[in-house]
């Protein structure tokens, strides 16, 4: 079966400072790739996807990237944090042809100070 | 644009009691998925039920269910027989057929009481 992972859980972090966050999903191959964004009380916003190695698109302009180095590897990053940042981000993915279900992972919580 | 309406911010329903959340949705697409995912306290998203705009069937797994009006644009989650564990944020989204982009709505706060 599929599992998705994501690292940290929780993290804090000064303004400023880098960001990395990592996706991995086990179990499928080729899978399409989603970073979500959930401010506060707030719905989801897509971030970015990818429906392959080295194949990015964003969603929204922002101080934000995000990469995929590996098949079923995915890392959302930033060079400097802002306090806007700040928010809970979910890694999704759906099977490669298949878009019509996306499933998510625990998340990362993550808190700029 | 696609958009997604989830008209009640929170909710709240008896133990062993059924409850029925609202979603209504906007699309100009002719054929698309609707689904219902739950988020706990843990946060992590978990999908509830999907459907799909074509079949006319509602779609239905184990104690939640849902009616799918087409015509209204509507989608609502009945959950019967409710049960601590279902205590979560529900969020509606749609996405159109053969594409990766989910519009979601802004939650559904739901309390199960003993």
């Amino acid at each position: 079966s599929q599992t998705i992972h994501q690292w940290p859980a929780t993290l804090v972090q000064p303004v400023g400072s880098p960001l990395s966050l990592e996706c991995t999903v086990e179990g499928t191959s080729n899978p399409n790739l989603y970073w979500y964004r959930q401010a506060a009380g707030r719905g989801l916003q897509l971030l970015f996807y990818s429906v392959g190695i080295g194949q990015i698109s964003s969603e929204v302009p922002q101080n934000l990237s995000a990469s995929r180095p590996q098949d079923r590897q995915f890392i959302l990053s930033s060079k400097k944090l802002l306090l806007s940042d700040s928010g809970f981000y979910l890694c999704a993915w759906a099977p490669a042809g298949r878009l019509e279900t996306q499933y998510f992972g625990p998340g990362t919580r993550l808190l700029v100070l | 644009a696609q958009t997604v309406t989830q008209s009640q911010p929170e909710m709240s329903v008896q133990e062993a009691e059924t409850v029925t959340l609202s979603c209504t949705y906007d699309t100009s697409e002719s054929n698309y998925y609707l689904f219902w995912y739950k988020q706990p306290p843990s946060r992590q998203m978990i999908l509830v039920i999907r459907q799909e705009a074509y079949k006319q069937q509602n779609a239905t797994e184990n104690r939640f269910s849902v009616n799918f009006q087409k015509a209204a644009k509507s989608f609502s989650l009945k959950i019967s027989d409710s049960q601590l564990g279902d205590t979560a944020m529900y969020f509606c989204a749609s996405s159109p057929k053969g594409t990766y982009k989910y519009i979601f709505g802004t939650g559904t706060r739901l309390k199960v009481l003993a």
